[in-house]
């Protein structure tokens, strides 16, 4: 099944604590992007790439980091987590970023 | 900044109505125009799209219109049905970019 993976779902953790959220897609995309949902902002972009080793930043991308080695798989890094990055955070991906995107189902962080 | 506004924020009809969600973008060099579903505890999916080089695209009961001039675009959905119920979002591409502004969403309910 073509599909976008994340992982955690669910994930509690305390400021400063280094975290990563992974995401692998199996549709051989180019592109792939990190969002994250606060309600009544909708979905916000953190970082993008268009392929391997490329990466650029989105609209919010202060206290993230990114990383493409591999075409398949986009991490999402948090450095020194803080409560305001509290969020769902959705990765999605696109043959070319010029097209709709598959989202995964998203991770769930809160940061205490 | 690029902007993106939806409307209306919620939006509930009869089951057997029609809705309409309406999008207004702000950057004029924008050409791709996806609309997305998500379902509580989901990704967003993406249900149609339509590129700045049409006006209209319909796919069974769902269609989309763009109206370039007055840089808006909307969602239409007839024939409502309960599954129907969810957040839908609306974004938009620049031209020449591969960043997505995403409008704040709408939750729509079919009553039935």
């Amino acid at each position: 099944e073509a599909q976008v993976t994340q992982n955690p779902r669910y994930l509690i953790t305390v400021t400063g604590k280094k975290l990563t959220v992974t995401c692998s897609q199996n549709m051989n995309h180019e592109y792939m992007s990190w969002y994250r949902q606060d309600p009544g902002l909708g979905l916000r972009q953190i970082y993008y790439s268009m392929n391997v080793e490329v990466t650029d930043k989105g609209d919010v991308p202060e206290g993230y980091k990114v990383s493409r080695k591999e075409k398949r798989n986009f991490p999402l890094i948090l450095e020194s987590p803080s409560p305001n990055q509290t969020s769902l955070y959705f990765c999605a991906s696109s043959p070319t970023g010029f097209t709709g995107y598959t989202f995964g189902s998203g991770t769930r962080l809160t940061v205490v | 900044g690029e902007n993106v506004e939806q409307h209306p924020s919620t939006l509930s009809v009869q089951e057997g109505d029609s809705a309409v969600i309406k999008c207004t973008y702000s950057d004029s060099a924008s050409n791709y125009f996806p609309w997305y579903k998500q379902e509580l505890g989901k990704g967003p999916q993406l249900i149609i799209d339509i590129r700045s080089n049409v006006g209209e695209k319909k796919d069974q009961r769902i269609a989309v219109t763009l109206n370039k001039t007055a840089k808006h675009f909307s969602l239409h959905i007839t024939e409502t049905q309960p599954e129907d119920s969810a957040v839908y979002f609306c974004a938009a591409k620049t031209s020449g970019t591969y960043k997505y502004i995403f409008g704040t969403g709408t939750r729509l309910k079919v009553l039935a």
